[in-house]
């Protein structure tokens, strides 16, 4: 059975911050992606992981977004400073292993930005 | 034009009814479909997914593919008040299967 772990749930900061945030699949998914969801809207793709390797980072912000994934397990996705309208739910999801392209999400983390 | 485009709603239908959920894509080319249901302040679970033209039923849900006039619906039949969430259209572009996400039809289900 999928499982995704993803923390803090719900982190506080004032612009110009840094925050971090942690996904934890259960090992053996070797595709992970980190999502941007707003309200009112469907998820937005931040970036996609193979293994250790990011293959599709093209809407990740770069100059104030990054994300790692050590070992081809745990990700980190980081913003520095954060800024107003980052203020969203970031979900980091695993593609299932029936090979459907069905994704399983973790719970989320919900960041507002102030 | 969105690449995936879904009526926001809501979309109200009273308990017992069909709920009929809508989704229209631009791209040609896309050959997988899901469905995502997302209850408030909860993270989006796949109901049903489609690849080929026709109807695929599971349960109380049918999802309805028209490859030729680009859309798929989902149908919700004896709809219950759990039904109301939040449903998501995603379609996988084939040249390089990134899931296109539409924003939602919100559905409520009245007792």
């Amino acid at each position: 059975e999928a499982g995704v772990v993803q923390s803090p749930r719900y982190k506080i900061i004032e612009k110009k911050q840094p925050v971090a945030f942690w996904c934890n699949p259960i090992s053996g998914h070797n595709t992970l992606y980190w999502y941007r969801q707003n309200l009112g809207q469907g998820p937005e793709l931040l970036i996609r992981y193979e293994n250790e390797e990011a293959v599709d980072d093209s809407q990740l912000p770069k100059d104030r977004f990054s994300a790692e994934r050590l070992k081809g397990v745990d990700s980190t996705l980081k913003i520095q400073p954060a800024e107003l309208g980052d203020s969203a739910v970031y979900l980091c999801a695993i593609t299932s292993s029936g090979g459907t392209g069905e994704l399983f999400f973790g719970e989320g983390s919900r960041l507002t930005v102030l | 034009q969105k690449e995936v485009e879904q009526n926001s709603g809501p979309l109200s239908v009273p308990e017992g009814a069909i709920a009929s959920l809508n989704c229209t894509y631009s791209d040609r080319g896309s050959q997988s479909f899901f469905w995502y249901r997302q209850y408030s302040g909860k993270s989006p679970e796949l109901i049903m997914f489609i690849y080929s033209n026709g109807d695929k039923e599971d349960g109380r849900f049918t999802a309805q593919l028209n490859k030729a006039s680009q859309y798929v619906s989902l149908l919700i039949r004896d709809s219950q008040p759990s039904d109301s969430a939040t449903y998501l259209c995603a379609v996988r572009r084939d040249s390089n299967y990134q899931l296109i996400w539409g924003a939602g039809t919100k559905l409520i289900i009245k007792p």
